[in-house]
């Protein structure tokens, strides 16, 4: 199947810090990847949908400001994570869909996660 | 987007058939029921897609009665590997479309 990586797999950053986490599909095109946030023990919460090419767009209660999202290539999305504090810190785990209509289209393919500590 | 309503954990041995049911009252025609397993600290990983009816693969079988507002998925012979947290989700396919997921159950698979 497709394969999504995420890089890195787990960082450490001291508060007030950036941070900046790279989502990349490694053997399709992903016109559209997600964003997920997922606190210890709960489930995933999307974050924001991003568009090869355009800006993002967040759920309710996402700050567009602080959680920086490109999408710059059909194979790679970028989560920034502005002015990092303790309460940030959780697993990100991005997602990436195929190319409508191609045979991967109805499935989301999930990376590794990141794990996120801010200090 | 449809709510799923699934029971919180789930506890079997190792050997046996585990059916974990999802409740989706809501679900639009153009939905479609997909189960996902995760294991701590890792993404999701899909298991199963369906429609309607019965749908198996290689892992799974995914059971939808007609009226589709349920859907059951089958694990059989489960093994301690495949203690995990199961997501079922519904949603309309095609690219772009986002998932909502709901709180998933725990499946606990002892010796």
């Amino acid at each position: 199947g497709a394969v999504v990586s995420q890089h890195p797999s787990w960082v450490i950053c001291k508060s007030g810090t950036s941070v900046k986490i790279e989502c990349r599909s490694l053997d399709f095109q992903a016109t559209t990847m997600f964003w997920y946030r997922q606190f210890p023990k709960q489930s995933l919460m999307l974050m924001a949908t991003s568009n090869e090419g355009s800006k993002a767009t967040y759920e309710q209660g996402v700050e567009k400001d602080k959680f920086l999202i490109n999408h710059a290539s059909l194979t790679l999305s970028t989560l920034t994570v502005t002015s990092a504090h303790p309460e940030d810190s959780s697993f990100y785990i991005c997602s990436a869909t195929g190319l409508a209509g191609g045979p991967d289209s109805y499935e989301q393919y999930f990376g590794p996660g990141t794990r996120l500590t801010v200090t | 987007l449809a709510k799923t309503t699934q029971p919180i954990s789930m506890d079997s041995y190792e050997g046996q058939e585990v059916n974990i049911t999802c409740s989706h009252n809501n679900i639009a025609t153009n939905d479609y029921i997909t189960w996902y397993q995760q294991f701590p600290s890792q993404g999701p990983r899909f298991i199963i897609q369906g429609y309607k009816t019965k749908v198996t693969n290689e892992v799974a079988s995914l059971f939808i009665p007609a009226d589709r507002k349920s859907s059951t998925l089958s694990l059989p012979r489960v093994s301690l590997s495949d203690t995990a947290v199961y997501y079922c989700l519904v949603g309309a396919t095609g690219g772009g479309n986002k998932l909502t997921f709901g709180t998933g159950t725990q499946l606990k698979v002892e010796l």
